[in-house]
């Protein structure tokens, strides 16, 4: 079964800096791959997704994420932080032939630092 | 209408009392999904519809739980005879088509049975 793995629980990082968010997948073929943003109380904000193309993908609020097929890995970046960006972020998979599922990881809670 | 709008918020249920969860899709979204997020982990799907169909409910944990779509707009998710672990966000998304990235998430309904 495939599965998403987001090996840091919380991130803190001052801001201004620079922010790299991890994600790793199981699964035998190139799924569809995603990342959320998930605020409190609130639902889930697709920042970026990855069908195929160009390994680098381009997403709001200046976050960018970067496929590595041999590392079935999909990180997630952002150049310089801002205090706005301190949230929980989900990275997803949704292999094509499960349809329309996305599997989630756990999650990784940013916090930011003035 | 504008988002996906789930109600009630926020419900507290008496263990054993049963639940209606509702979800209001986009306007002319095809697809309705129901996630269901536990306290500290990434959501998990529980069951899809494509208009007034329910095509996958693979992951509905119990016989206790329903969800329908009568008229392929609205849907309701009713949890019977409500337990501790049914204690979750529920969260419900849309989708213009049957694929998975053109989900809509909504601020999700807080469950908590005590």
């Amino acid at each position: 079964a495939q599965s998403v793995t987001q090996p840091d629980i919380h991130i803190t990082v001052s801001e201004g800096a620079s922010l790299e968010l991890r994600c790793n997948y199981s699964y035998g073929a190139t799924p569809y791959l995603f990342w959320y943003v998930q605020s409190p109380g609130q639902g889930l904000q697709l920042l970026l997704k990855y069908f195929s193309g160009d390994t680098l993908v381009q997403g709001i609020k200046g976050f960018e994420a970067e496929f590595k097929r041999s590392q079935s890995s999909f990180n997630l970046r952002k150049p310089s932080v801002h205090w706005s960006d301190a949230a929980e972020y989900f990275c997803a998979v949704g292999p094509p032939e499960y349809g329309n599922k996305l599997v989630f990881g756990a999650g990784t809670i940013l916090r930011v630092k003035s | 209408g504008a988002g996906v709008s789930q109600s009630p918020r926020y419900k507290v249920a008496k263990r054993g009392q049963d639940v209606a969860l509702r979800c209001d899709p986009i306007s002319g979204h095809v697809s309705l999904f129901w996630y269901q997020q536990a306290l500290g982990q990434g959501p998990e799907f529980l069951t899809y519809f494509q208009n007034e169909a329910q095509l996958d409910k693979s992951g509905l944990p119990s016989d206790r739980f329903f969800a329908e779509r009568p008229e392929g707009s609205v849907s309701t998710l009713k949890i019977q005879r409500t337990q501790q672990e049914d204690s979750a966000v529920y969260l419900c998304a849309s989708s213009p088509t049957g694929q998975a990235y053109g989900y809509t998430f909504g601020s999700g309904t807080r469950l908590t049975v005590v």
